[in-house]
């Protein structure tokens, strides 16, 4: 069984568009976080949450907005899509938030998501 | 803003020969440092966490952490073609904080 897994792992897109990439964990733990990855293999946190709360909200567009319907998933939704969001978009999660240290973060494959 | 400073690379080192890879970070506060490695095309992974100052061992791996120098650094002993991947050192700070990476450092390890 895959711990976190991500839907889809790769998209083709246009400008303009609306796309969605979708995540679920089935190890228990409280958090998961949506990172982007860049072409120069930046990893950049954008948004955690905690038991469905978010947390985390970096400098990220508005175009951007996530969603966590349960503690288990994690879903990315990104409005009029630029050609800057081209970029591996992993998910991820930690066991144990509350204690300020994640531990162990488990990635999903990632979602390559390309904009033309 | 808080960050986590890597040197790219590549580093190449011969196989059997030790790696030596290097990180520093801005915040004095950070309580937790890992070290992730990423193949390429693949998904991060954790392979060592050090939370205290000293070193730490597993297997070829050890992890090492000087907090009033703010470095941390790690050594893979043994080097070999496996280990060829991007290390990435990643950084916690305070409570409700996401973990801070670096922008990591690839490894080539010739057989």
């Amino acid at each position: 069984d895959t711990a976190v897994s991500q839907t889809p792992k790769y998209l083709v897109t246009q400008m303009g568009n609306d796309k969605s990439i979708k995540c679920e964990q089935n190890l228990g733990h409280d958090t998961m976080y949506w990172y982007k990855q860049d072409s120069k293999k930046f990893l950049k946190i954008m948004f955690s949450y905690n038991n469905k709360e978010l947390i985390i909200n970096e400098t990220v567009p508005n175009r951007f907005s996530p969603k966590s319907p349960d503690k288990a998933h994690l879903n990315l939704h990104i409005n009029s899509l630029e050609l800057g969001d081209s970029a591996v978009y992993f998910c991820a999660s930690s066991q144990d938030w509350a204690s300020g240290d994640p531990g162990e973060l488990f990635f999903g494959e990632g979602s390559r998501l390309t904009v033309l | 803003q808080k960050e986590v400073e890597q040197n790219s690379g590549p580093l190449s080192v011969p196989e059997g020969a030790i790696a030596s890879l290097n990180c520093t970070y801005s915040d004095r506060g950070s309580q937790s440092f890992f070290w992730y490695r990423q193949y390429s095309g693949k998904s991060p992974e954790l392979i060592m966490s050090i939370y205290s100052n000293g070193d730490k061992e597993d297997g070829r791996f050890t992890a090492q952490l000087n907090k009033a120098s703010q470095y941390v650094s790690l050594l893979i002993r043994d080097s070999q073609p496996s280990d060829s991947a991007t290390y990435l050192c990643a950084v916690n700070g305070q409570a409700g904080t996401a973990l801070i990476f670096g922008k990591g450092t690839t490894l080539s390890v010739s057989s």
